[in-house]
């Protein structure tokens, strides 16, 4: 079984401020996970993946994140927002290869407004 | 290259009306998926297809029924239009092996039913 909490369903930042949306799991099986973009009507787009190679990972746009095992958590960070990062974030999870892992199971949301 | 195709883009049924929603893929991937996508609720998986032949119920099937019409295409359909499948759907296909795991989503439909 898995699961993902995204804290925070609404986050505002000031232009140039850091940009912190949170994301924890929980996975009977090694994960993998995935943070996604989704811009007003449009379809998701990745940002970036932890798939068990470094746990920082870095992504499109200048965003990062961590994989921190021992708090079950996978943030999502970009030192300096722009207003073009608007959008809604969604985190997901997946078990690794060999673990049964077809479905990918998404959080409900972060929707990020950026203040001028 | 046109990565996942939806049609149609926008549809509004009345209460007990069917229609089929479309997908198809052109990058030879071999999983492809159905998801809603419910403010609040973020993406939940209705159906998925490991491979052409297979599908699969995900988190909230019922109420409607798949195709994997070949490795391309993988349609969705609803046979009795409830107002609760009001949504956004979203299909997907899934590029792995390699050290890759990515899914490449469609642009959506938006659906209404009165």
């Amino acid at each position: 079984a898995q699961s993902v909490t995204q804290l925070g369903s609404h986050v505002s930042v000031s232009e140039g401020a850091l940009v912190l949306l949170r994301c924890n799991y929980s996975s009977s099986v090694p994960p993998y996970l995935f943070w996604y973009v989704q811009y007003p009507n449009q379809g998701l787009q990745l940002l970036l993946k932890y798939t068990s190679a470094a746990t920082l990972v870095k992504g499109i746009n200048g965003f990062e994140a961590e994989f921190k095992k021992s708090e079950t958590s996978f943030h999502l960070t970009k030192p300096s927002a722009h207003m073009s990062d608007a959008a809604e974030y969604f985190c997901a999870v997946r078990g690794a290869p060999n673990f049964g892992n077809e479905k990918l199971t998404f959080g409900t949301g972060t929707r990020l407004t950026i203040i001028p | 290259n046109a990565g996942v195709t939806q049609t149609p883009k926008f549809q509004v049924l009345k209460t007990g009306q069917s229609m089929t929603l479309q997908c198809a893929q052109d990058m030879n991937h071999n999983s492809m998926y159905w998801y809603r996508q419910d403010p609040g609720m973020g993406l939940r998986l209705i159906y998925y297809s490991a491979s052409e032949g297979t599908t699969d119920k995900g988190e909230v099937p019922n109420g409607y029924n798949v195709s994997r019409l070949n490795k391309r295409e993988f349609s969705l359909r609803l046979e009795s239009a409830a107002p609760s499948q009001t949504s956004v759907y979203f299909c997907a296909s899934r590029e792995r092996g390699g050290g890759t795991d990515t899914q490449y989503f469609g642009p959506g439909t938006r659906l209404t039913v009165l």
